[in-house]
Order: C-alpha cells, then structure tokens, then sequence
C-alpha cells in the first residue's frame, strides 16, 4: 500500500520558536496533502489542503501566516508553526491522495504523526 | 451543515460482536471511510463504502445505506488489540473528508 512519512516524530520547543513538519509520500504521487490537527480525546480536525504547485486552502479559524504550509513537489508537503506557543501543543497528521485515488476508493493515507510540545 | 454522529464509547467482550454505528449529512457523497486509531498513533484504513451494502474484510465489515445516511463497521471474534477508537469519515462532493468524534471501543477478558 502507499506510504506517507513524517518527520519529525515527535518535538519539543521552546514557546515562540518555529517548527516545521515534513510529509513525504514515499511511493506515489500525492496531488493533494491534508493538514490535520488532533487534541487529546477529539477527532481529527482539518487544517488545510494543499495541492502541489498552488497555495493552501486553510479552515475557517486557522491562521495561515502562523501555520505555513509548502506543497513545493508532488511527494513533499511542509507544515511550519510559527512561533509556537503551549496552546499549540498537538498532534498534527498528515494525509496524501493521489490522483489514482480519485479513480479508486478516493483513499486518504496517512502518515504517522508529530506529537509537538511547545514549553 | 455537514454532520457525522457516532457513539462516543463502547464496550464490548473478548471475543464477542460490536456494531458501531454512524450517520452522517454531507454536501454531495463520494463514499464512507473507517479508519481505526489507536492512542497516540495516526488513522488506518479499514474499509471504504461508496455503494448500498455490505463489505466483508475478515473479521471486520462494513455496511452503507445511501439512502439513510447510515453506516456501521461489524468487528467479529473480538480481540483485546481491537481496543481503540474507530473513526468515520464521509467524503462529501469536494473529495474532502468530514469527520465524526470518533467511537472509544473497549473490549474487556
């Protein structure tokens, strides 16, 4: 099946820092990557979808120029928050889709998460 | 507005039967997603369903009703690994994903 990485995995820093976040799929070609947030005990909520070669699309109340989002290559989409703060502290996902997906079972892979921790 | 209801928990036997249901109201519908997510881990697939009907997959199955906007995922011969939340996901016109609170599910000896 296909593959999405993260990296970093997990990351601590310092409050008013920046972090970036890197999405890889491995083995496909991902024209779209999703940005997911998830505090403890809730479900996944969307940040932004990003398509390779054009600017994000960012959910009502997330702020664009705090999370940047670069989908510079069909395999590589890069969150950065920027100066991060506690209340920042979570678990982000990503998610790629390929275009054979969209002829298929419209699938979403995902990758394995970054537990952030802003001191 | 777009909706995806489900249990918030359950709790289920070793070796039993669980059906955990979800309804949903999305804009336009491009199929039903369950993803399994154990603590502190990212989703895994389980099964997609875009047409009326039941999808077997092993111990796990999947049944759509369109029509209804209804959905449950059947986990079979229950096993303490199963212990985790199971999420659904409707992909509305848009190809995006809305997502339910998810379904803690706790299987006891």
């Amino acid at each position: 099946g296909a593959v999405v990485s993260q990296h970093p995995s997990w990351v601590i820093c310092k409050s008013g820092t920046s972090v970036k976040i890197e999405c890889r799929s491995l083995d496909f070609q991902a024209t779209t990557m999703f940005w997911y947030r998830q505090f403890p005990k809730q479900s996944l909520m969307l940040m932004a979808t990003s398509n390779e070669g054009s600017k994000a699309t960012y959910e009502q109340g997330v702020e664009k120029d705090k999370f940047l989002i670069n989908h510079a290559s069909l395999t590589l989409s890069t969150l950065t928050v920027t100066s991060a703060h506690p209340e920042d502290s979570s678990f982000y996902i990503c998610s790629a889709r390929s275009l054979a997906s969209l002829r298929g079972s419209n699938e979403q892979f995902f990758g394995p998460g970054t537990r952030l921790t802003v001191l | 507005g777009q909706n995806i209801d489900q249990p918030t928990e359950m709790t289920a036997t070793e070796g039993a039967i669980v059906q955990i249901n979800c309804t949903y109201q999305t804009s336009g519908f491009n199929g039903l997603f369950w993803y399994q997510q154990h603590a502190g881990e990212a989703p895994t697939f389980l099964s997609y369903n875009v047409l009326d009907g039941l999808e077997e997959k092993g111990r796990f199955s999947s049944f759509l009703s369109r029509s209804k906007g209804y959905s449950y995922l059947l986990l079979k011969e229950l096993q303490m690994k199963d212990s985790a939340s199971y999420l659904c996901a409707a992909m509305d016109s848009n190809y995006q994903l809305i997502w339910g609170a998810g379904t803690k599910l706790i299987i006891k000896p």
